[in-house]
């Protein structure tokens, strides 16, 4: 089935300095999500991307999907304390829709 | 957004006994739930896709004899962690799809139930 690998698994930011995830697959992905789970809670949807070289933007958070549709990035500009969690992305199966997702990166900010 | 309701958000059980935790689609009906296990510092991990009056699915490596899944009804699935053990100990997770909109796209999830086991 299909798989994701996420780097980094941990980062450690200066509130103020900027921050960036990727994901990668070795195989031709239909679409990829991202979503962000707060210290002892759940995930929360923040978007999904399916088109190639596909640039989504929220605020600070800007969300990349490659050319190739094999790998996707989020960056977030400029961290702020209340972006502390970690970031995952998945993937959809075709089957019944279920996700499969990315190892996850955490993600601290020193204030 | 659609809500997922989850109970209880927290149990420890003795070695040995069997946990059963909830999970309610509140504003829709989903003919389809996922049930997820989350260890500290870990990824989510699909154990098993339930769909309402049919089996579950299970993913490759987890026991169906051991994590019991019901989907008796669009609005509720159950997993009942059977004789559970101190390697059971983890978070459990389960997710909605709302079968009004097929389309849609993203995940609903409930609040996760943190099991310890003693």
């Amino acid at each position: 089935g299909q798989q994701v690998m996420q780097i980094p698994q941990y980062q450690h930011v200066q509130e103020g300095e900027d921050f960036t995830t990727y994901c990668n697959s070795s195989t031709t992905l239909s679409n990829i999500q991202w979503y962000k789970q707060r210290p002892g809670g759940h995930p929360v949807f923040l978007i999904q991307l399916v088109k190639s070289g596909e640039v989504k933007k929220q605020k600070r958070l800007t969300f990349q999907f490659g050319e190739a549709k094999k790998n996707s990035s989020l960056h977030i500009t400029a961290t702020q304390t209340t972006d502390v969690g970690t970031y995952f992305c998945a993937v959809r199966g075709n089957q019944g829709g279920k996700l499969i997702f990315g190892q996850g990166t955490e993600l601290s900010v020193k204030p | 957004g659609a809500v997922v309701s989850q109970h209880p958000s927290w149990v420890i059980c003795k070695s040995g006994t069997s946990v059963k935790i909830e999970c309610r689609s509140l504003d829709f009906q989903a003919t389809t739930m996922f049930w997820y296990r989350q260890f500290p510092k870990q990824s989510l991990m699909l154990m098993a896709t339930s769909n309402e009056g049919s089996k579950a699915t299970y993913e490759q490596g987890v026991e169906k004899d051991k994590f019991l899944i019901n989907h008796a009804s669009l609005t509720l699935s159950t997993l009942t962690v059977t004789s559970a053990h101190p390697e059971d100990s983890s978070f459990y997770i389960c997710s909605a799809r709302d079968i009004e909109v097929a389309s849609i796209t993203e995940a609903f999830f409930g609040q996760g139930t943190r099991l310890t086991v003693v």
